[in-house]
């Protein structure tokens, strides 16, 4: 079975500085895809970046970017010009690439503080 | 609707009474699935609904855990006889296409005392 692994529990960055959230993750397959996810205080789950594991270059999202290096099974979260809105849980997510729509693996997350 | 719709938003109960968790997801998705998020914890996968199939129950922690998917829109988790164990957050979040990613909804925080 496939795990995620966030080493980070917490991390704390100064506002408008650049933080990276780190995530490695276990898998078999040669085909998936990765998630970063964020979880702000009301709850809801909100998807910041994908990217799909056939695809060598880097997905970007504004001011949110991955280091995604296949190999070492690492997909890291960059964040620059960091905000206060900024701070919550981020999870990041694997997902087979198989048939069907398969559930989610998650991490455990890392709570991000802003500090202004 | 507009977004995945969870009800109720907060649900108290006491330790051995049922209890009935709504998810209404996104028009036209047909993947629906529940995790559930303890204090602290990452998301662990409960359930999950794909069209007219059976659905995967493999993620349900015990036999006191049901959910079904009424003609493949709303979806209803139900607990019986709960435990102070299941006091979490539960998440439900539907998708046209895994790949994409799921939209979640704002989730229902059960505590039972």
């Amino acid at each position: 079975a496939q795990t995620v692994t966030q080493s980070q529990p917490e991390m704390s960055v100064q506002e408008a500085e650049t933080v990276t959230l780190s995530c490695t993750y276990d898998t078999s397959e040669s085909d998936y895809y990765l998630f970063w996810y964020k979880q702000p205080p009301s709850r809801q789950m909100i998807l910041v970046i994908r990217q799909e594991a056939y695809k060598q270059q880097n997905a970007t999202e504004n001011r949110f970017s991955v280091n995604f290096q296949k190999a070492a099974k690492s997909f890291s979260l960059k964040i620059s010009d960091s905000q206060l809105g900024d701070a919550a849980m981020y999870f990041c997510a694997y997902r087979s690439a198989g048939s069907g729509n398969t559930p989610l693996v998650f991490g455990k997350g890392t709570r991000l503080s802003v500090i202004a | 609707g507009a977004g995945v719709s969870q009800s109720p938003s907060n649900k108290v109960t006491e330790k051995g009474k049922d209890v009935e968790l709504r998810c209404d997801p996104i028009s036209g998705h047909t993947a629906l699935y529940w995790y559930r998020q303890s204090l602290g914890q990452g998301l662990e996968f409960l359930i999950y609904f794909q069209g007219n199939s059976a659905p995967d129950k493999s993620g349900l922690p015990s036999d006191r855990f049901s959910a079904e998917r009424t003609g493949g829109s709303v979806s209803t988790l139900t607990i019986q006889r709960t435990q102070q164990e299941d006091s979490a957050v539960y998440l439900c979040a539907s998708t046209h296409r895994a790949s994409y990613g799921y939209t979640f909804g704002s989730g229902t925080r059960l505590t039972v005392v």
